[in-house]
């Protein structure tokens, strides 16, 4: 199986900073065939399910506000989030869909500092 | 509008069996692979069982596999979990999720969760 390991598992950022979240993956999850990393970030507020924000590992989903965006190739991924608001406390979560056993990263908790 | 509708959580025994419904709407139920994610109390996203669109192809978690079958009824907009031989850490939430994805001529690319239910809550105890 891909293990997706993200750092930090928490963090804490002032509202209006930068917030950047790591993923890394155990083998690389991009399609030769197609020149796309399959990787996916999710938001999650507590008592909710997860909402998707990215997929193909910078494609934004319809609807997501432009101060999240990812980035990185192979191994390596990053979801940042430009101006942290207030309604982006949540815990986030890398996923891959190279392996069609997708699996998760282990989530990291973003709070306002 | 896309909506999954989660049923058939509960209580149940160690070793006993529940089936999970997830009824889909606002969308060709039959043209989208389909999975399963659970949630333990607490804890993080744990994939757990895919079906492609046309039911031909399934697809288990290590920690499922054998005891969990995941199926459809494409006539009904419907996707199942059967789960036998449930164990206290079977015990999380059930999400049934919709595959995002694309085909081109040569090949199909999904996996993204672009659509969640609310879920529904297993709880294995005696």
């Amino acid at each position: 199986d891909i293990v997706m390991t993200q750092s930090p598992d928490s963090l804490a950022v002032s509202l209006g900073e930068r917030a950047t979240i790591k993923c890394k993956s155990s083998q690389s999850v991009l399609y030769s065939s197609n020149n796309k990393n399959s990787l996916a970030w999710y938001q999650q507020k507590p008592g909710q399910p997860p909402k998707l924000l990215i997929y193909w590992a910078s494609t934004r989903e319809f609807g997501v506000p432009d101060r999240f965006s990812g980035s990185g190739s192979g191994t390596d991924f990053t979801l940042t989030i430009s101006s942290l608001q207030a309604e982006d406390v949540a815990v986030y979560y890398c996923q891959q869909y190279y392996s069609t056993l997708y699996t998760f990263g282990q989530g990291t908790k973003l709070e306002i500092k | 509008e896309v909506q999954l509708l989660e049923s058939g959580g509960g209580l149940v025994q160690p070793g006993g069996s529940l089936r999970l419904s997830c009824a889909a709407s606002g969308f060709s139920f039959s043209d989208f692979a389909m999975s399963w994610v659970r949630q333990a109390p607490g804890k993080g996203l744990e994939w757990v069982s895919a079906i492609s669109a046309g039911d031909a192809n399934t697809y288990y978690a290590d920690s499922v596999k054998g005891r969990f079958t995941i199926s459809r009824d494409n006539s009904k907009s419907t996707l199942y979990l059967q789960m036998n031989t449930l164990r206290p850490d079977d015990t999380a939430v059930y999400y049934c999720a919709r595959e995002g994805g694309y085909c081109s001529s040569s090949n199909c690319y999904r996996g993204y969760f672009d659509y969640w239910g609310q879920g529904t809550l297993v709880t294995v105890s005696s």
